[in-house]
């Protein structure tokens, strides 16, 4: 089974407005940590934000948000005031205690920022 | 800001060939990782490196590759004879502590002919 699952190959949305990028997860660890990365079309993979699976309130860095609902093992990113420059590859991934410090991405989603 | 770096951006070798991927991590960090992404395909663990020695590595992480702390800011992966399946664009992460948010550099594009 996917470990992490991102169910949108791509998303479109117009400049200014926000928009939900999914992540499932299946782990039976009770302590892990999830993570989402932006990859530009220049390649390089760029940390957005964490959550920790014991975390009671949801991550919160600037325009990103995470919406953590642990019940139904989901993460997603929520981008809000989309901008031009968000347009790039987003990828969920997910370490596990019992797995050390690997992380394991999910296949990504590709945004597209429409002015 | 502090950034992991990676030389070179691009390496185009032929089959058979070693190659030597170098990384500088962010210099406080302590903990060092290597990843690759085939082409149009989801990022994959290689393997991770800790005082020296690895503490992690998956089942892609065979006897071909290594891994190399050779001075004290410099992390290197190795790979001794390349195969066309190793045409992919490889990342080094690092991170201050483990388990912790590891940061990644720009990338190597490796393209073996």
């Amino acid at each position: 089974a996917q470990k992490i699952t991102q169910t949108q190959p791509g998303m479109f949305v117009q400049e200014k407005e926000a928009v939900t990028l999914d992540c499932t997860y299946d782990t039976s660890d009770p302590s892990y940590g999830l993570f989402w990365y932006k990859q530009p079309s220049s390649g390089e993979m760029i940390f957005l934000i964490y959550q920790g699976s014991y975390d009671q309130q949801n991550a919160t860095e600037g325009r990103y948000s995470l919406n953590f609902q642990k019940a139904r093992k989901s993460a997603n990113l929520v981008i809000s005031a989309s901008q031009l420059g968000d347009s790039a590859m987003y990828f969920c991934a997910m370490r596990e205690k019992t797995s050390g410090s690997r992380l394991t991405f999910g296949e990504g989603t590709q945004l597209t920022v429409n002015p | 800001e502090p950034e992991v770096t990676q030389t070179p951006s691009h390496q185009v070798t032929q089959m058979g060939q070693e190659v030597i991927l170098r990384c500088v991590p962010i210099s406080n960090h302590l903990y060092f990782y290597w990843y690759r992404q085939i082409l149009g395909q989801k990022v994959e663990f290689l393997v991770s490196f800790y005082n020296n020695e690895i503490s992690e590595k998956s089942e892609i992480f065979d006897d071909q590759f290594s891994v190399e702390r050779p001075d004290g800011s410099n992390f290197t992966l190795k790979i001794r004879s390349t195969k066309l399946e190793d045409s992919a664009m490889y990342f080094c992460a690092s991170s201050e502590e483990s388990p912790d948010t590891q940061y990644f550099g720009p990338g190597t594009r490796l393209t073996v002919l």
